[in-house]
């Protein structure tokens, strides 16, 4: 099965500052058609996990331009610039490349 | 406005088995897969089960392979996830989650249902 490894585990940042998260796979999640199936979530406290990002780096409707996403391969980042009150919460990478997919195990983002 | 609705669940002991459903709303149910995914209480999450739009192809994980069984009925818009020979580690919030095809991401999802195994 694939590993998503997500470091750091959490993270305190100043509003107003940048964060980035990172999300390395046991193996490439490049699809043979082309495609990367990675994702990012967020859940926020108490609520469902939303989605931010898929295909690496396509931002979700709705999801401001703060959330960016980057990598391939093996390597992937979500950056948020600018951090908000409401980007605190549980930041989830996942893929769908392989089957069983598979999502990291998080990165809790807390605001300073 | 989709929405995706679970119930079910509830106190199981060990061993005995249970039936999730989670009905679709707001969309043609039939058109999209759809997935289970479980979040075990201060855990992360964790896929559980994937069917398509026709129930053509299913996907599970490796802990429930044997034991769990997704299925739908898209005439009554349903979604449900049969669980059989439950342990104390299926203890989770189980959400289901509409997949987009083309990009296989999950767009919507369910507010869960909580399944506690336990004697």
């Amino acid at each position: 099965d694939v590993v998503l490894t997500q470091t750091p585990v959490s993270l305190s940042v100043t509003l107003g500052d940048q964060a980035s998260i990172s999300c390395r796979s046991s193996q490439s999640l490049e699809y043979s058609d082309g495609y990367t199936y990675l994702e990012w979530y967020l859940q926020k406290p108490g609520q469902s996990p939303q989605l931010l990002i898929y295909g690496v780096s396509n931002r979700f409707s709705g999801v401001p331009d703060r959330f960016i996403g980057s990598g391939s391969g093996t390597d992937f980042t979500l950056k948020i610039s600018r951090v908000e009150p409401e980007d605190l919460g549980v930041y989830y990478c996942f893929q769908a490349t392989h089957d069983p997919f598979t999502f990291g195990s998080g990165t809790k983002l807390e605001i300073k | 406005e989709v929405q995706l609705v679970e119930s079910g669940g509830g106190l199981v002991q060990p061993g005995r088995s249970l039936k999730l459903s989670c009905l679709a709303s707001g969309f043609t149910f039939s058109n999209y897969g759809m997935n289970w995914i479980r979040q075990a209480p201060g855990k992360g999450l964790e896929w559980v089960a994937s069917i398509s739009s026709s129930s053509s192809y299913i996907y599970y994980a490796d802990t429930v392979k044997g034991r769990f069984t997704i299925s739908r009925d898209n005439a009554k818009n349903t979604l449900y996830l049969q669980m059989t020979s439950l342990r104390s580690e299926d203890t989770a919030l189980y959400y289901c989650a509409r997949l987009y095809y083309g990009y296989l991401y999950f767009d919507y999802w369910g507010q869960g249902v909580m399944v506690t195994v336990s004697s």
